[in-house]
């Protein structure tokens, strides 16, 4: 059973400091999304990785994938406190037929 | 498109009665997710169905939860007798592929007191 692993489960940081959350798991995923859940709504994707090694950024945020495809992280500059949310990573795993899901990190930029 | 659609928003059920949680999804994709979220265990995949057609109902947590989906806009989710470790937020997700980018509602936040 190919499981995605996410750290740190929480993170609370002031507004201006930079973070990095990361998504880890033992076997290869063909490729690897990553969602925003804000409070009260459902998860939204932010970016999807595919290469070994690529690196995407959207503004503040950097995410990469592994080279070896079993690993991602999301690199916050600068947090801001519209940052604030759960951050879900999934993978594409060798089923092709579903998504597998981390159970995310909290996290929480105080102003 | 407005998006997938779930409702209700909010259900507060007595144990033993039955819920019925409903989605409708973004017209013209294939896969349809139901998923529960809770604190402890995450977001858990329930059941999907692609083209109508339930594919992998091993989520599903006991006979007490079942799932339809009678057409390509519309499908529910029902569970009969509920009980108070079934409250969680239950979302519903669409996609053109089984792997990519899902599409969710805002969810349906039950509560069974």
């Amino acid at each position: 059973t190919q499981l995605l692993e996410q750290s740190p489960q929480f993170l609370s940081i002031q507004e201006g400091e930079n973070l990095t959350v990361y998504c880890n798991s033992s076997s290869v995923f063909s490729s690897l999304q990553w969602y925003r859940q804000e409070p009260g709504e459902g998860p939204v994707l932010l970016v999807t990785v595919v290469t070994g090694g690529e690196v995407k950024k959207l503004k503040r945020l950097t995410f990469q994938f592994g080279d070896a495809r079993k690993d991602s992280s999301l690199h916050i500059t600068a947090a801001q406190p519209g940052d604030t949310g759960l951050y879900l990573c999934a993978g594409e795993g060798n089923s092709n037929y579903q998504l597998i899901w981390g159970a995310g990190t909290k996290l929480i930029i105080k102003p | 498109d407005a998006g997938v659609i779930q409702s209700p928003r909010h259900e507060v059920t007595e144990m033993g009665q039955e819920v019925t949680l409903r989605c409708k999804p973004i017209s013209g994709h294939d896969y349809l997710f139901w998923y529960r979220q809770t604190m402890m265990r995450g977001l858990e995949l329930l059941i999907y169905f692609n083209n109508n057609v339930p594919i992998d109902d091993s989520g599903m947590p006991e006979d007490r939860f079942s799932a339809k989906m009678p057409n390509a806009s519309f499908s529910t989710l029902k569970i009969q007798p509920s009980e108070p470790r079934d409250s969680a937020v239950y979302f519903c997700a669409s996609s053109l592929r089984a792997t990519d980018e899902a599409f969710f509602g805002q969810g349906t936040r039950l509560t069974v007191v």
